[in-house]
């Protein structure tokens, strides 16, 4: 049974540029949420999507945006790349009848801004 | 804002003993807790979660304790090994709004020393 898997595992881009970040959820879950990690940080909820639409979002600005697809894999999508947005991207899935929506976690993707 | 705090960053204890990790959340709303363990590079692995009408749940060496009255929670790890060594986190959300996103402290690192 695979779990949650991320691609790709690194990254580094400019500023300005624009990156797409890929997830498969855990086999069963339907349901897919992202989050961001900055180093030596507990990680910040980006968006949830559910039926491919976003269903909740944090306080992230429109430039990180999201999608999901019909077989509930994910892609998440930043553009005009800040230093900032440097950090541990982390994928996130679940159930969402299970009622308890326990999210289990990808490793990451770690995205470096130069 | 919402948060979720935790007491201690660094818990440093012997093979052997027992640890406790402490967490204070700000949300009285919240009714769905979790413990996270991270291990250097790789995502949030789920350990443990309780529900807000439970006060205690038992695990593998693992014990969680919920004080609604002040908002506390606690991780207790039995008979504590090196391979214990991680960053723990915290997390709390709301169940009942349907969609929930997971609200992160910033972690404690507990060192395992032999």
């Amino acid at each position: 049974d695979a779990g949650v898997t991320q691609s790709p595992t690194h990254l580094i881009k400019t500023r300005g540029q624009q990156v797409t970040l890929r997830c498969s959820p855990k086999s069963g879950h339907d349901t897919v949420s992202w989050y961001q990690q900055a180093l030596g940080q507990g990680p910040q909820f980006i968006f949830q999507y559910y039926e491919e639409e976003e269903r909740q979002r944090g306080n992230f600005p429109d430039r990180f945006s999201g999608h999901q697809f019909p077989n509930y894999s994910s892609e998440l999508n930043v553009n005009a790349l800040l230093l900032g947005d440097s950090a541990l991207y982390l994928c996130a899935s679940s159930l969402r009848a299970d009622g308890t929506d326990t999210q289990y976690f990808g490793p990451g993707t770690r995205l470096t801004v130069l | 804002g919402e948060s979720v705090g935790l007491h201690l960053p660094t818990l440093s204890v012997q093979e052997g003993d027992n640890s406790i990790i402490n967490c204070a959340y700000s949300n009285s709303a919240s009714d769905y807790f979790i413990w996270y363990k991270q291990e250097s590079g790789k995502g949030p692995q789920f350990i443990i979660d309780i529900r807000s009408n439970m006060d205690k749940r038992q695990g593998q060496r693992v014990t969680v304790l919920l004080n609604k009255t002040v908002k506390h929670l606690s991780l207790q790890i039995a008979a504590t090994q090196p391979g214990d060594s991680a960053v723990y986190f915290c997390a709390e959300t709301r169940v009942d709004t349907g969609f929930q996103k997971l609200v992160f402290g910033t972690g404690t690192r507990l060192l395992v020393s032999p």
